[in-house]
């Protein structure tokens, strides 16, 4: 089965200051795609960013960027000028293109972020 | 507005009784999905439904249950043979299962306590 690992239970960054969320997961697919989601207090869950794995160049959303490293099966968030809207947890995912597991979520365990004034 | 709508927002269950947590989509989705929360273990895979009338057990599938008579509806069932129900269930939909490049969208969650 999929795992996704997110090594960092806790993160916290100053207002205005970037922070990067690391993310690894494990899988012998080669096509496949990447999510970031974001939950804040009111635990609704929202799509931060996407990337698919055939694209080599990473995905930017205004403030929000990916470094994804398909070899190394890294998939690292960077949140730059962090403002306190941000404050939440985060969310891996990953989701197969093929295969028995086609169309399923998998999440890592989340790493909760805390955006200080 | 298309959406998920999951109810109640809270629920109670005494011991040994079944319990249904609700959730409604108009978002004309194929594939639905419920997730439980807990604290520190990400959000884990109970049953999914690629289209009506058709679904597929998850990860911890085992002391719930689940119905997909509707495209719009796919309620969640607890039943008193999950002994640990306590947590935050989580119902999600996307376009179709193959669209793997589509996001899975969430609904507001419900939180689910023993009396």
């Amino acid at each position: 089965a999929q795992t996704v690992t997110q090594s960092q239970p806790e993160m916290s960054v100053q207002e205005a200051e970037t922070v990067t969320l690391s993310c690894t997961y494990d899988t012998s697919e080669s096509d496949y795609y990447l999510f970031w989601y974001k939950q804040p207090p009111s635990r609704q869950m929202i799509l931060v960013i996407r990337q698919e794995a055939y694209k080599q160049q990473n995905a930017t959303e205004n403030r929000f960027s990916v470094n994804f490293q398909k070899a190394a099966k890294s998939f690292s968030l960077k949140i730059s000028d962090s403002q306190l809207g941000d404050a939440a947890m985060y969310f891996c995912a990953y989701r197969a293109d093929r295969g028995s597991t086609l169309g399923r979520l998998y999440f890592g365990r989340g790493t909760q972020l805390t955006v200080w004034p | 507005d298309g959406g998920i709508t999951q109810s109640p927002k809270y629920l109670f269950r005494k011991e040994g009784q079944n319990v249904t947590l609700s959730c409604e989509q108009n978002l004309n989705h194929d594939a639905m999905y419920w997730y439980r929360q807990d604290p520190g273990q990400g959000l884990r895979l109970i049953y999914y439904s690629q289209i009506v009338n058709d679904f597929q057990k998850g990860d911890i599938a085992e002391g719930y249950s689940v119905s997909r008579e509707k495209k719009e509806s796919f309620p969640l069932t607890v039943t008193s043979a999950q002994k640990n129900p306590t947590a935050f269930y989580l119902c999600a939909s996307s376009i179709r299962d193959d669209r793997v490049d589509q996001p899975q969208h969430f609904g507001d969650g419900t939180r689910l306590s023993i009396l």
